[in-house]
């Protein structure tokens, strides 16, 4: 089952913040994070580990909510550096291969 | 420092015609995968491995065949390509165990298919 992403899509000003959720229907063992810039690959922000562990990442941190089936991704103080497409992926796929949810695009304007 | 690297870049292929996407990776991941990535849909899965030898199939894996003969080297397939395979293709390498590991990806191939 494909995680659910919220919202699709924001926009910033630049230091403003944002929160970027991901939610399964299925019982979740970790969560990863990547963001895609336009024409670029994704890249690695972080992973979240069953414990409900909180991680962060210069300013972008993430949550981890097992009980819920839920993770979110906190951007404090936006950059215009932060913009891009954000992923969440879920262990869910064949062989607990990861499941990406569809995106959400963030745009952080000047 | 190459990382996962791919070629070519971008292919423009006829409806019917074949080609081989390259993939390579120079971290001695035992982990690789082929994703496509099609316009607001994320990333699907389409053959992943998890050693020289060993691949299996993802959620998407029709149309496709792939191969793993060395650990540095994950080939991916498309026979009889068809206008529904025009897509930015990514492949992605991992040190081992899916849900614990990052994934590194490759700077994808832009495939149309006219």
């Amino acid at each position: 089952q494909q995680p659910v992403q919220s919202p699709q899509a924001v926009i910033l000003r630049e230091g403003e913040d944002a929160v970027i959720n991901c939610s399964s229907s299925k019982a979740l063992y970790s969560v990863h994070w990547y963001r895609q810039k336009h024409g670029e690959a994704p890249v690695f922000l972080m992973i979240l580990l069953k414990g409900g562990e909180q991680k962060g990442h210069e300013k972008i941190s993430a949550s981890f909510n097992e009980k819920k089936q839920q993770s979110s991704l906190y951007l404090t103080a936006s950059q215009l550096s932060y913009s891009g497409t954000y992923f969440c992926g879920t262990e869910g796929g064949s062989q607990g291969n990861l499941i990406f949810g569809k995106g959400t695009k963030l745009s952080v304007k000047p | 420092n190459a990382g996962v690297t791919q070629t070519p870049k971008f292919r423009i292929l006829k409806i019917g015609q074949s080609m081989t996407l390259q993939c390579t990776q120079d971290m001695n991941h035992n982990y690789m995968y082929w994703y496509r990535q099609d316009p607001g849909m994320g990333l699907k899965l389409i053959y992943y491995s998890v050693g020289a030898g060993i691949t299996d199939k993802g959620e998407v894996p029709n149309g496709y065949n792939v191969s793993r003969s060395t650990t540095e080297d994950f080939p991916l397939r498309l026979e009889l390509a068809a206008p529904s395979q025009t897509s930015v293709y990514f492949c992605a390498s991992s040190y081992s165990d899916r849900g614990s590991q990052p994934q590194h990806f490759g700077d994808g191939t832009r495939l149309s298919i006219l």
